[in-house]
């Protein structure tokens, strides 16, 4: 069982819609969690991190349920520029450690359209 | 502009060469790590230095050798590849449990 699905997509949304992107993590150990983005043939850029309370960052809101194990993205009015590949991302720390192993769910890809 | 900085960008090397991959950061984070991903695939770790000690290696092939000679450097050397082992090799870097820092990457082609 993969500790971090994601559903790989892809969505292809026209400007300025609302795409929302989920993901579901299998340790319940899991600390931290995180939404990447990778362009293509690039290296992945952080998106923001993701709290329980949720936030929010511009355009961007993530949540986080830990009760289901559950991770989500909101994209609002989509840009052409938000096209790429989105990747959740679950931090598990090794027991009696600071120290971290990051899981990285497959990437859900986005095309947004003029 | 990434501030963790990956030679040579591209190589590409016969399954005989011996060559190395080179990370380099100045952020002073205390962890490094090596991930690899292949096309249409996330990355997948493959070593992780804590304080300049190897603290994980997720039973990567004695092929690819990491070495961390201090806390600003990490290189991974790789001798006799196999073109199955072709892939992007992505470095980063981090301090405690904040996110990682990814350099550009070095594509690499086994021939």
């Amino acid at each position: 069982r993969k500790e971090v699905e994601q559903d790989p997509g892809p969505f292809n949304v026209p400007e300025g819609a609302t795409v929302a992107f989920n993901c579901t993590y299998s340790n319940s150990a899991s600390q931290s969690f995180f939404w990447y983005r990778q362009d293509c043939r690039k290296e992945p850029k952080l998106l923001m991190s993701v709290y329980s309370s949720g936030n929010e960052d511009g355009r961007f809101t993530a949540q986080l349920n830990r009760a289901s194990q559950y991770i989500s993205l909101l994209i609002r009015d989509s840009k052409l520029s938000d096209s790429a590949t989105y990747l959740c991302v679950v931090n598990i720390y090794d027991r009696g450690s600071t120290l971290g192993r990051l899981y990285f769910g497959r990437g859900t890809q986005l095309t947004v359209w003029p | 502009d990434t501030e963790v900085t990956q030679t040579p960008k591209h190589l590409v090397m016969g399954m005989t060469n011996k060559k190395s991959l080179k990370c380099e950061q100045h952020m002073g984070h205390r962890a490094m790590y090596w991930y690899k991903q292949k096309a249409k695939k996330p990355p997948e770790l493959m070593f992780v230095y804590s304080y300049e000690k190897l603290s994980i290696n997720e039973s990567v092939p004695s092929r690819f050798s990491p070495e961390c000679p201090n806390s600003s450097l990490l290189n991974l050397h790789l001798h006799a590849l196999q073109p199955e082992d072709s892939a992007l090799y992505l470095c980063a870097s981090s301090q405690d449990s904040s996110p990682l820092h990814f350099g550009n990457g070095t594509r690499l082609t086994v021939t």
